[in-house]
C-alpha cells in the first residue's frame, strides 16, 4: 500500500512569492492535514481538510490556505512569503473522523524562503 | 489550550544504555501516537495506545499508557545507533476533536 506522497520535497522560493506543496493521501483515506514544522516551534498544525471541506483550521494567517479535490489529493499554497515560512511542511492522512484516528505522514516539502 | 509536555528534550546516551522517553498532560487523551523522525524525513509511527493501562512492546521498546490516560512513556532497552532520531507523541485530547496535539519531542543521539 503506498504511503502518502508529498511533491515537491525541496524547493528554494524568494520573498514575496507564492508556493503550492502538493499531497497525494494513502489510499482510501479521506482526511487530509498540513503541518509546519520549524526547529522553535515544532510541529504546529495549519489545517485539515475532509471529503473537499476544510474542517480544522490551526492559528496561521490567512496566507495560508489549502484544498482538496474529489480525489482527496490536497493542495496547499502559501502567498506573499515571508523568511518565517522557511519549514519542512508535513501532509498526514488518515481515515479520518473518530478520536481514536491515527494519522499517517508524507516525507515532508521543505521550503526555504530567501 | 490543551498541552501536552515531552521530556527530557535531548538524551544522548552510548550504545547498549537503556532510557526512557514522557509524554505529560493534564487533561485526558483519547488516544495517544508515538512517532519516530529521522532529519529530513516525515514521521513515522511507532505505536498508538487507546486504553488505559496498556503495555505494547515493538522489538527493545516498550510503550506505556497511563491508567488515567494523561501520561505516557517509551523505554527502549539497550539502544542502537539506528535508533538516533526525534520522538515525538502526540495525543488526541477527545471531546469531539480528533486533530493530535504534538509534543515538541524528544531529540534522541546514540553513540556507537
Amino acid at each position: 500500500k503506498a504511503g502518502v506522497t508529498q511533491t515537491p520535497r525541496y524547493l528554494i522560493k524568494t520573498r514575496g512569492q507564492q508556493v503550492t506543496l502538493s499531497c497525494s493521501p494513502i489510499s482510501g483515506h479521506r482526511s487530509v492535514s498540513w503541518y509546519q514544522q520549524t526547529p522553535g516551534q515544532g510541529l504546529q498544525f495549519l489545517f485539515e481538510y475532509f471529503s473537499e471541506t476544510q474542517r480544522n483550521k490551526g492559528n496561521f494567517p490567512g496566507r495560508f490556505s489549502g484544498r482538496q479535490f474529489s480525489n482527496s489529493r490536497s493542495e496547499m499554497n502559501v502567498s506573499t512569503l515571508e523568511l518565517g515560512d522557511s519549514a519542512l511542511y508535513l501532509c498526514a492522512s488518515s481515515l479520518g473522523g473518530t478520536e481514536k484516528n491515527t494519522i499517517y505522514f508524507g516525507e515532508g516539502s521543505w521550503l526555504t524562503v530567501v | 489550550t490543551q498541552l501536552l509536555e515531552q521530556s527530557p528534550q535531548f538524551l544522548s546516551i552510548q550504545e547498549g544504555e537503556n532510557l526512557t522517553v514522557y509524554c505529560n498532560s493534564s487533561s485526558v487523551f483519547s488516544s495517544l501516537q508515538w512517532y519516530r523522525q529521522e532529519p529530513g524525513e516525515g514521521p513515522v509511527l511507532l505505536v498508538t495506545v487507546v486504553t488505559g493501562g496498556e503495555v505494547k512492546k515493538l522489538k527493545r521498546l516498550t510503550f506505556q499508557f497511563g491508567d488515567a490516560r494523561k501520561d505516557s512513556s517509551l523505554h527502549i532497552t539497550a539502544a542502537q545507533p539506528g535508533d538516533t532520531g526525534l520522538y515525538l507523541c502526540a495525543g488526541v485530547f477527545g471531546g469531539g476533536s480528533y486533530i493530535p496535539t504534538f509534543g515538541r519531542g524528544t531529540s534522541l543521539i546514540v553513540h556507537p
